[in-house]
């Protein structure tokens, strides 16, 4: 199983980022899959999640209106849309699984993060 | 719900045990899972259901624990096992993290 991250960098506040999140390994279409952060120093944030197909998705209220999850099932791969990025913002994201059915709200697979940095 | 971890910073020896703790700020069964972290690789999950091991989970890791209080037990430390320990709570929207303990080489 893995899970690999992409696009982090180093942008501008009120700026944008889209990040990946590349599965391999595990029935991907079976997975629930999300986007977590861990801010310089803090713990973990649970930031969205995306359904088996697009079909439902969730987000926390620190990053409702700004930020855009989805999946590609045939490239077995989610991707992160980042719009309007604040000081805040500033973690590694990583990508993370669950099993959908029955569903399940631990995360069973992680990728080794992808770091955005957020600065003037 | 707001998940506590004490203490930040454990220093233990090779082959002792090691008790974590996880404080919710609100009650709730048994829906709480544990991960371990080292440096620059992916979390990991080892307990689920509060007690249940995931595959490939030592055995040496069990957890235990309801209502606001879980315990992550690591006996008979060994060289791989020096890591950061993060609880979750998977019981209400949205899930919470603690902020972890970092298990150091005494």
């Amino acid at each position: 199983v893995q899970l690999v991250e992409s696009g982090g960098g180093l942008v501008k506040p009120g700026g944008s980022l889209r990040l990946s999140c590349a599965a391999s390994g595990f029935s991907f279409s079976d997975y629930y899959m999300s986007w977590i952060r861990q801010a310089p120093g803090k713990g973990l944030e649970w930031i969205s999640y995306v359904g088996t197909n697009n079909n439902y998705r969730n987000y926390a209220d620190s990053v409702k209106g700004r930020f855009t999850i989805s999946r590609d099932n045939a490239k077995d791969s989610i991707f992160l849309e980042m719009n309007n990025l604040g000081d805040d913002d500033t973690a590694v994201y990583y990508c993370a699984g669950n099993p959908a059915v029955p569903i399940k709200w631990y995360f069973d697979f992680w990728g080794r993060g992808t770091l955005v940095t957020v600065s003037s | 719900i707001e998940m506590t971890q004490s203490p930040a910073t454990l220093s233990v020896s090779p082959g002792e045990s090691a008790t974590l703790s996880c404080r919710a700020s609100q009650s709730f069964s048994s829906k709480l899972a544990w991960y371990q972290q080292k440096p620059g690789q992916a979390p990991r999950l080892l307990i689920f259901g509060a007690s249940t091991r995931a595959t490939g989970t030592p055995a040496r890791f069990s957890g235990s624990g309801s209502g606001t209080e879980f315990t992550l037990t690591i006996s008979s430390l060994q060289s791989e096992d020096f890591a950061v320990y993060f609880c979750q709570q998977y019981d209400n929207w949205p899930v919470t993290f603690g902020g972890g303990t970092k298990v150091e080489i005494k």
